[in-house]
Formats: structure tokens, sequence, C-alpha cells
């Protein structure tokens, strides 16, 4: 059975820091990984798709990386609207990890 | 611009089907598939399955391959997903979303990333 991880479960960080949220893939999924964001009451918003390519009006502190079975998803300076849920997914989503203010 | 409007909240009984529309503007519906997603309480993201543009490719996730269906109607470019033999665990908020295009491997077609999701549509099952 396919199976997205992430971690950590929890990124308790302040304004301005760096955050970096990782994902793994039971199997290779080549560079068909997207990342999301979501807040309390949303739907999700697309933020990266095929692993590092941004999404239409996705700000430039949201980078993503890596390939096959290991990514990364980096926010370079936290603004205050970036902390909520982020889930990476290649068909099946991974559980999420909550980024929130320390 | 590009919308997603699904069709509103339901309340069902243990047993029954639901039928839930999302209903695309803004873009030409026939070029792309469509995903569905739910989301329980206070819980994460669970996909659920896709179709095609054409709906001649569709990929269900495993857990819900006996029950659920999902159309397409280019007429309307409207998509349906309807879940039968409902229980309390289906409780949970379902999402369409736009998926522009899709991928091939040994396990057969599968979909890329949803770009524009529908607002959501509630589904409680309750007796």
């Amino acid at each position: 059975e396919f199976v997205l991880t992430q971690s950590p479960d929890i990124l308790s960080l302040s304004p301005g820091e760096r955050a970096t949220l990782s994902c793994r893939a039971s199997q290779s999924v080549r560079s068909h990984l997207a990342w999301y964001q979501q807040k309390p009451g949303q739907a999700p918003r697309l933020l990266i798709y095929d692993a590092v390519k941004r999404a239409t009006g996705i700000p430039a502190r949201f980078s993503g990386s890596g390939s096959g079975t290991d990514f990364t998803l980096t926010i370079s300076s936290l603004e205050p609207e970036d902390f909520a849920v982020y889930f990476c997914q290649a068909g099946a989503f991974g559980p999420g990890t909550k980024v929130d203010i320390k | 611009q590009v919308q997603l409007v699904q069709s509103g909240g339901e309340v069902k009984e243990p047993g029954a089907s639901v039928k839930v529309s999302c209903r695309t503007s803004g873009y030409t519906f026939s070029k792309y598939g469509v995903s569905w997603v739910r989301q329980a309480p206070g819980q994460g993201l669970e996909w659920m399955g896709w179709v095609s543009s054409n709906t001649d490719k569709r990929k269900y996730a495993q857990k819900f391959q006996d029950r659920v269906t999902m159309t397409t109607d280019t007429a309307t470019a409207t998509a349906h997903m309807e879940l039968r033999s409902l229980t309390s665990d289906d409780t949970a908020l379902y999402f369409c979303g736009r998926v522009p295009t899709f991928y091939y491997d040994s396990s057969g077609y599968y979909p890329s990333n949803m770009d524009v999701w529908g607002q959501g549509t509630t589904v409680t099952v309750s007796s």
C-alpha cells in the first residue's frame, strides 16, 4: 500500500524563522508531488506542484525540493499568515504538519 | 475566473447514498479531470478518487472502490460523486478539485495535483 509520511507532526516557530517540512513516499513518485496549505474553515490551497514549481500567486518564500521518495517544503521566512497545516500529496495525502506560533 | 461550486450540505441515514455535485466555470471543462477528497472533523485530507476529463480514465482509492462512483457531465460542466452504503464514519466535508493532468505507471493512470478547489460540502450521516 502506498503511503506518504510527514515530519514533524507539529513545528513551533516564530515569525521570521525558516520552516522546513518533510514528506516521504513509500515508493518513488518521481517528481509528481504537490504541497498544500490549509487554514481552519477553508479549502486547501495549492502551493507547489511537480515537487518544485510554485503555483500561481504563491509567494517566493515558499519553495519545494526533492524527487523520488524524499521531498521538502521550505518557507524561508515565516509571515503571520503562514501559520497553518501543510499537506503533501501524490494521489494519496500525507497526514499533515501543523506550523504554529511559538 | 476559475470556480468550482459544490452542492449544499446533506444529512443522510446510515445505509443511504449521497450524491455531491461540483459545478465548474471559467475554464474548458473537457480539458481537466476532477478529484474528490474528504476531511472528517478534526482530521486530515483523504483522497477518494479521480475521473479524467472525458471519463475514459478513473482511479478510486481502494477503500472506496466498491461503493463510490465519479462521473462528469460535459454539457453542464459538472462533476458528480456518489457514495453508497453510508455509515457514521462517512460524516465529513467533501471537496472536489480540478486536476490539470495525469500520469501513468505500473499501477495504471493516476492524477496530478488539484489546482483549484470547491468550497466543500458537509455530509452528515446520522440516524
